[in-house]
């Protein structure tokens, strides 16, 4: 069965830290993987990765795939309290736009 | 560029009751995606259309939630009738759906259903 798997599932950190959020995956014909950031609406989309070892990067926001061992990390540097949300990792499997995704990890930023 | 569309955004019904949401896609994607997203859980896929025709429909409860898309543009998810579990965002979203192209999907506002 596909499934997607997020760690941690929440996290509090304070202003500056750097974070790094986990996504693993078992997906039958992979084809992308999608991290979402969700606040009090709908999830907003922050990286699409395809390839491995290629980084993605939006200011303060860097994400990586390793197709190998089936896993992206999301990582936040210099985190501020509008960081905080749930982050969203989907996974989609070719040929059926389908899209799977984790739990979410809920991240709080103090000031 | 329009987003997704979605209405109500807001619903409060008694269970037993019916309601339908509405969503209306970007213009020109082909697939066209219900989620149920349960508060402090992931989205979870309800159904899966592309263009009219449904790709994915295997997580939706079918004696008491129905979905259509009949002219391949805007869709309805109906829920009849609702149950406190029920209680969810429902989220609309849309993709290209190009066999070539790994594209996004883009999510709607969200319709926050509450069943008391």
């Amino acid at each position: 069965e596909d499934k997607v798997v997020q760690s941690p599932l929440s996290l509090v950190v304070h202003e500056g830290d750097t974070v790094t959020l986990n996504c693993s995956y078992e997906v039958t014909n992979f084809r992308s993987l999608l991290w979402y950031k969700q606040e009090k609406k709908a999830p907003t989309f922050l990286f699409m990765l395809t390839s491995s070892g290629i980084e993605k990067k939006s200011g303060r926001l860097s994400s990586i795939l390793d197709k190998k061992e089936l896993f992206s990390i999301l990582n936040i540097t210099a985190t501020q309290t509008g960081d905080s949300a749930v982050y969203l990792c989907a996974v989609e499997a070719a040929g059926t736009y389908k899209y799977i995704f984790g739990t979410g990890t809920r991240l709080k930023v103090l000031a | 560029e329009a987003g997704v569309a979605q209405s109500p955004r807001y619903k409060i019904i008694e269970k037993r009751q019916s309601v339908a949401f509405w969503c209306n896609p970007i213009s020109g994607h082909a697939t066209l995606y219900w989620y149920q997203q349960i508060l402090g859980q992931g989205p979870k896929l309800l159904i899966q259309f592309q263009n009219n025709g449904v790709v994915d429909d295997s997580q939706l409860p079918k004696d008491r939630f129905s979905a259509e898309r009949l002219k391949g543009v805007d869709s309805t998810l109906k829920i009849q009738p609702a149950k406190l579990e029920d209680s969810a965002v429902y989220l609309c979203a849309s993709s290209l759906g190009d066999w070539i192209i790994t594209d996004t999907q883009y999510f709607g506002p969200g319709t926050r259903l509450t069943v008391l």
